[in-house]
């Protein structure tokens, strides 16, 4: 079965400085991976996915991520952090050997200090 | 350019009443979720519509049903609300089965069951 953890509740780091948000995935097979970006009181917003090819993804609002199959892992980065990127994000993975559904992480807040 | 609308926002049920959570999209995508949302919990599937006229069951089906009324729309309907059933509801549609470029969602529904 497929799992996502997304190891820590809470980041918190200063603007400017670059920010990592991590996320560790468990499929069978070769898995489609996700994150999202929750701001208070609204719906899941799309950030960037890896399907396959390069492992470093760019996204929107200059976030990326880097696939690792050794360490599956799938960790979020920004190089310069803003106060505005405060918000809930989400790592969903997807076997797609395993039907249609996707599945989120609990979720990590981050928290940018100005 | 709606996108995802999900009606009401807000809902106070009794235990025991009923109600149906609607949930239409204007993108003209095939498949549509519904997810609901706990602190800690993350994102949990509850059904899905793959395509118009189908719908399966996610990772917590029990006590709720769906209709895939038509393309646009996909109502969640609870007959017997629990308080076990008190979360944010989550509509969501993709172009394909499982959403391979992304999920785009609704803003949501706040659902208390006392």
């Amino acid at each position: 079965a497929q799992s996502v953890a997304q190891p820590e509740d809470q980041v918190n780091v200063a603007e400017g400085n670059p920010l990592t948000v991590k996320c560790t995935y468990s499929v069978s097979g070769n898995p489609y991976l996700f994150w999202y970006v929750q701001y208070p009181n609204r719906g899941l917003q799309f950030l960037l996915k890896y399907i396959t090819g390069d492992n470093l993804v760019k996204g929107s609002y200059g976030f990326e991520a880097e696939f690792n199959k050794s360490q599956t892992s799938f960790h979020l980065k920004k190089p310069s952090a803003l106060v505005s990127d405060s918000a809930l994000y989400f790592c969903a993975v997807r076997d797609p050997s395993g039907g249609f559904k996707t599945i989120f992480g609990a979720g990590t807040r981050l928290f940018v200090k100005a | 350019n709606a996108g995802v609308t999900q009606t009401p926002k807000f809902q106070v049920l009794k235990t025991g009443q009923s109600m149906t959570l609607q949930c239409a999209q204007d993108m003209n995508h095939n498949s549509m979720y519904w997810y609901r949302q706990d602190p800690g919990m993350g994102l949990r599937l509850i059904y899905y519509s793959a395509s118009e006229g189908t719908t399966d069951k996610g990772e917590v089906p029990n006590g709720y049903n769906v209709s895939r009324l038509n393309k646009r729309e996909f109502s969640l309907r609870l007959e017997s609300a629990a308080p076990s059933q008190t979360s944010v509801y989550f509509c969501a549609s993709s172009e394909t089965p499982g959403g391979i470029g992304g999920y785009t969602f609704g803003s949501g529904t706040r659902l208390t069951v006392v």
